[in-house]
């Protein structure tokens, strides 16, 4: 285990659900990552935490709203999505900043329906 | 070969072995490079790194070679066993930047 975990592993919601995923990392980090993942295509980074602040948002909707109560929780929330969102959802976190070794979490794989 | 932004998308090895996984990367500022290794259902797990000051680094039973002059990296895993087959990647990082991910090999061990 990488010591970053994730809940739900799957989530099914229809497009007017409301829904969270946690990440919870165990490392020590300071930096927290939401990355989606789709098939055949490369790890889209959709938003940075560093200290509990967000330092990126890579021009990611606003149906996905990042939250980091502490530098050991990071959540996303959902709300509105479309069936193009159904993807897995990885957390990952890293010492110090994007520059730093990122460990990542099992994955959220969500549909939406 | 993989690279960030074009891919060989799998690789068949006879258990036993060698393999070799290539990734063409595309910014010569890139200093820090990582292989990752994603089996299904699984998040992505940290192999190997290698920064732009070596050319070879070595770890257990897996080398990563670094070519800066033609901006090449590759993963060479020896004596490939079934627990290996998996989709690996490589991602570079740009000083003060993001990592950026390769699209990933899948690698297919053949008993």
């Amino acid at each position: 285990e990488t010591g970053v975990t994730q809940t739900p592993r799957h989530l099914v919601m229809g497009m007017t659900n409301k829904k969270s995923l946690k990440c919870e990392q165990h490392l020590g980090h300071n930096a927290m990552y939401w990355y989606k993942q789709s098939a055949k295509k490369p790890l889209e980074l959709m938003f940075v935490y560093n200290f509990k602040e967000q330092t990126e948002n890579n021009s990611v909707p606003s149906r996905f709203s990042p939250e980091c109560p502490n530098s050991s929780h990071l959540f996303l929330h959902l709300h509105t999505l479309q069936p193009e969102d159904s993807a897995l959802y990885l957390c990952a976190s890293s010492q110090g900043d994007a520059t730093d070794t990122q460990y990542f979490g099992p994955g959220t794989r969500l549909t939406v329906l | 070969g993989e690279s960030v932004g074009l891919h060989l998308p799998t690789l068949s090895v006879q258990e036993g072995d060698n393999s070799i996984i290539n990734c063409a990367y595309s910014n010569s500022a890139s200093d820090y490079f990582i292989w990752y290794k994603q089996e299904s259902g699984k998040g992505p797990q940290f192999i190997i790194d290698i920064r732009s000051n070596m050319d070879k680094r070595q770890g257990q039973r897996v080398t990563v070679l670094l070519n800066k002059t033609v901006k090449h990296l590759s993963l060479q895993i020896a004596a490939t066993q079934p627990g290996d087959s998996a989709v690996y990647f490589c991602a570079e990082n740009i000083p003060g930047n993001q990592f950026y991910f390769g699209t990933g090999t899948s690698l297919t061990v053949i008993p």
